[in-house]
């Protein structure tokens, strides 16, 4: 089993959904980052966060630190969202590396 | 510019041939990274680095070397590619604790 598991694997919207990217993870944590990866490769930090809430523009990320888990939220979906947006937490004890989630394939149609 | 730079951004070379992968960063960060990222796989860890003087492997570093030339500098080399070090390579950097800059990637295809 994973210490990092997303869910779903793949999601496919129509424009304009609510979008929900679960995180579950089995092992203390310090921190947990949101991460976008574009169709084209290249990765964007979105969040990195401890505790609470945190938004931006569209894109909303809690945590639960008691029940270990994490969601990113996407509101009014537009198709730029399409991407692959992973989670990766850093562990407690190795502070020097995430550990990172499989991915959730995102796909938003007009 | 790009906060953090790679090149080549995509590479074509022979099984058996050195190649090296270039990373640079004008973030000041101290500590930066080489991940491997395999079709349908997650980020894997190859090499970091907390300062200059400071080297670690990850959890796939067989088959990799690395260099830190300097803090803004960290090279990776295959020095004998193999067709299943096909992929794509990042290079990241962070501070202590604090959020991840990517590269763009490289897209490497040994034949």
């Amino acid at each position: 089993k994973n210490e990092v598991e997303q869910s779903p694997q793949n999601l496919t919207a129509q424009e304009g959904e609510f979008i929900t990217i679960n995180c579950s993870y089995s092992v203390g944590i310090s921190a947990l980052h949101w991460l976008q990866q574009h169709p084209g490769g290249g990765i964007v930090s979105l969040f990195m966060l401890s505790s609470g809430k945190k938004k931006h523009g569209r894109l909303i990320a809690t945590i639960n630190i008691q029940e270990k888990h994490s969601s990113l939220h996407i509101t009014a979906s537009h198709p730029r969202d399409s991407a692959v947006y992973i989670c990766a937490a850093y562990g407690m004890d190795s502070n020097y590396q995430l550990i990172w989630g499989a991915g959730t394939k995102l796909i938003i149609k007009p | 510019d790009a906060d953090v730079t790679q090149t080549p951004r995509n590479r074509i070379t022979k099984t058996g041939k050195r190649i090296m992968l270039e990373c640079s960063q004008t973030k000041g960060h101290d500590r930066m990274y080489w991940y491997r990222q395999d079709p349908g796989l997650g980020l894997r860890l190859i090499y970091y680095s907390f300062d200059v003087k400071d080297i670690n492997k990850g959890e796939i570093s067989d088959g990799y070397s690395v260099s830190r030339q300097a803090q803004a500098k960290f090279s990776l080399s295959l020095e004998s590619a193999i067709p299943n070090q096909t992929a794509l390579y990042f290079c990241a950097t962070s501070r202590q604790g604090g959020g991840y800059t990517f590269g763009s990637g490289t897209r490497l295809t040994v034949v």
